[in-house]
Parts: C-alpha cells; sequence; structure tokens
C-alpha cells in the first residue's frame, strides 16, 4: 500500500527557517509528481508547491513564491520543502501529496507535519 | 488566479439523505475538477477527479458532475462516516486553487 509520511516541523521564530521531508513507503516516489500542500489552524487547503517526477520542473504558489524551495532525491525515495523567512502566517499543517498524472490532482496524502511561526 | 467557491458552507443532514454540494470556478475549467473529503485531525482524502471519475475504492454513493464553471458532489445516501468537510480543486491552472470546503454535519 502507498504511504507518505512527512516529517520536519516544528515551532521557529519569525524569519527562520525549517527543513520539511516527506518519505514513501510501499512504493517508488520516483515516479511520481509530488505536491505539498497545506492547511492553517481552522482553515481550508493551500496548495503551496509542486515538482515533477523527474525534478526537472516545480511550481509555486505565490504566497511562497521565493521563499520556498522543493527538491527531490530519487534516489532515496524522499523529496523536502525548505521553508524560509518564515511569517507567522506559514503556521499550518504541511501535507506532501502525490500527484494524479495528467490531472494535477492530489491523490496519496501523508498525514502532515505541523508548522507554527512564533 | 481562478477563485473557486462552495455552497452551503455548511449542511445539516441525516444518516439516508441525499445530498448535494456546489462549486463553482471564476472561469470554465473544462472537467479538471477534484473532490476532497477531510474527516477532523485527518488527512484530506482524495474522491473524485475530472468532475465525474471516481477514485478507486470510493463507495459509489459518490457521485460527481458538471462542467465549465459549475461543478456538484452528490452522495445518494448518507453513511455515519460521511460527515465530513468537502472540498472542491480546480487543476486547469496553475496555482491550483481550492474551494472553501462544505461541511456535512450531522442535523
Amino acid at each position: 500500500q502507498m504511504h507518505l509520511v512527512e516529517s520536519g516541523g516544528g515551532v521557529v521564530q519569525p524569519g527562520g527557517s525549517l527543513r520539511l521531508s516527506c518519505a514513501a513507503s510501499g512504493f517508488s516516489l520516483k515516479n511520481y509528481g509530488v505536491h505539498w500542500v497545506r492547511q492553517a489552524p481552522g482553515k481550508g487547503l493551500e496548495w503551496v508547491a509542486f515538482i515533477r517526477f523527474d525534478g526537472s520542473k516545480t511550481d509555486y504558489g505565490d504566497s511562497v513564491e521565493g521563499r520556498f524551495t522543493i527538491s527531490r532525491d530519487n534516489s532515496k525515495n524522499m523529496l523536502s520543502l525548505q521553508l524560509s523567512s518564515l511569517r507567522p502566517e506559514d503556521t499550518a499543517m504541511y501535507y506532501c501529496a502525490t500527484d494524479l498524472y495528467n490531472w494535477n490532482a492530489f491523490e496519496v496524502w501523508g498525514q502532515g507535519t505541523m508548522v507554527t511561526v512564533s | 488566479d481562478i477563485q473557486m467557491t462552495q455552497t452551503p458552507s455548511s449542511l445539516p443532514a441525516s444518516v439516508g439523505d441525499r445530498v448535494t454540494i456546489t462549486c463553482r470556478a471564476s472561469q470554465s475549467i473544462s472537467r479538471f475538477l477534484s473532490w476532497y473529503q477531510q474527516i477532523p485531525g485527518k488527512a484530506p482524502k482524495f474522491l473524485i477527479y475530472g468532475a465525474s471519475s471516481l477514485q478507486s475504492g470510493v463507495p459509489s454513493r459518490f457521485r460527481g458532475g458538471g462542467s465549465g464553471t459549475e461543478f456538484t458532489l452528490t452522495i445518494s445516501s448518507l453513511q455515519p462516516e460521511d460527515f465530513a468537510t468537502y472540498y472542491c480543486q480546480q487543476s486547469y491552472s496553475s496555482p491550483w486553487t481550492f474551494g472553501p470546503g462544505t461541511k456535512v454535519e450531522i442535523k
């Protein structure tokens, strides 16, 4: 069965940095594009970033462009999201999710990792 | 950016009810529309893509429809495990945007 597991969340001061990881089990992540989606406490879902299966293309939401960087290491079956210049409004649960090919939809989700900027 | 809206924001219902949620896009998105279910404290679950294609393993009581700017999610006979918040999401153009959610709650 396909599973994703996020890690690396925590409490960080405004202006600080954090690196989130997303690891796959039960399947090879190298065959999938991967998104990050976040959810502020009590709020809705917001798409954050995307990386193509081979790392050749990345895309970011307007609110994180220039501050967050998505990358992947297919040899380790995992990927990362580097968060920099963090703001209180970046406080959220961060989920990684596989991309449903050709549909830009979010198929398999991890359980999330919480980031608090305070 | 494409804006997504959902109505209603809250939907009181009972087990066995037929419920319908409407999602509208600020411009035509053809059939590039997905639906997700989220139970409090859990990650979202992928239900439907391409406006009406059911993801593997999703019960057939869930049905999606629509195209262009107006879409619907219908649950034909609400089950106890269906009380949750439902989000639509457009995958027509980046940035990929979600609706604000519809909470289906116990009447």
